[in-house]
């Protein structure tokens, strides 16, 4: 079946750690994004990617880091300069081109500092 | 700046009747307007989409109404059920796949 994986569900840091997010998508899609959802926020974009081996910054990019070295992954790191990490992580992906087309999503990542 | 203003923040209406969710935008390069249904701990879900060249679009029993001109545009959920509880968030993007902008989300439940 074809769909993004996000792992793991729930992830709980430690005070000054960084940790991982993983996103993979087997949809042959070209471009990857990850948004930070808090309640009452919406959605709000963290970094993007379009292709291989480039990525842009969002809206909230400050405190996280992310690679693109294949076209199926899309980590996402959450640094100790994060200071406020306790959030519900999601990862979409969707083709490129000129016309915009759906974006899927994971079931989320549940980050919670403790 | 919020690019999308979402509202109600939340919603509660009776079984049968029709939910409306009303979105406004400010960028005139936006040209698609997706809505996404969420339901607790689960990611978004694509529920219909609508471009500018269309004022209206249907399908099943929900309706995007598009306003162009007032740069609104809205979710009617028609003879809404309980297992249409969820949340719904209104987006939108420019030309080149750019990344969605999405609102702050509706809340709404549906009682019996």
């Amino acid at each position: 079946d074809g769909g993004i994986t996000q792992s793991p569900k729930y992830l709980f840091r430690k005070e000054g750690q960084n940790v991982t997010l993983s996103c993979e998508q087997n949809l042959n899609h070209d471009a990857m994004y990850w948004y930070r959802q808090d309640p009452g926020q919406g959605l709000r974009l963290i970094y993007y990617s379009q292709i291989v081996n480039d990525f842009q910054k969002g809206d909230i990019a400050e405190g996280y880091s992310v690679s693109r070295e294949k076209k199926e992954s899309f980590p996402l790191t959450v640094t100790s300069a994060q200071k406020n990490p306790t959030a519900f992580y999601l990862c979409a992906s969707s083709f490129s081109g000129q016309t915009n087309t759906e974006a899927f999503f994971g079931q989320g990542t549940r980050l919670t500092v403790v | 700046q919020q690019q999308v203003k979402q509202s109600p923040q939340s919603l509660i209406v009776q079984k049968g009747g029709i939910s409306i969710i009303n979105c406004a935008y400010e960028n005139t390069a936006f040209d698609y307007f997706p809505w996404y249904q969420q339901f607790p701990g689960k990611g978004p879900a694509l529920l219909i989409a609508i471009r500018p060249d269309v004022s209206e679009k249907k399908e099943g029993r929900f309706t995007i109404s598009f306003n162009k001109s007032a740069k609104q545009f809205s979710l009617h959920i028609m003879d809404s059920q309980p297992g249409d509880s969820a949340t719904y968030f209104c987006a939108a993007s420019s030309p080149g796949n750019t990344p969605l902008v999405f609102g702050k989300g509706t809340r709404l439940s549906v009682i019996a």
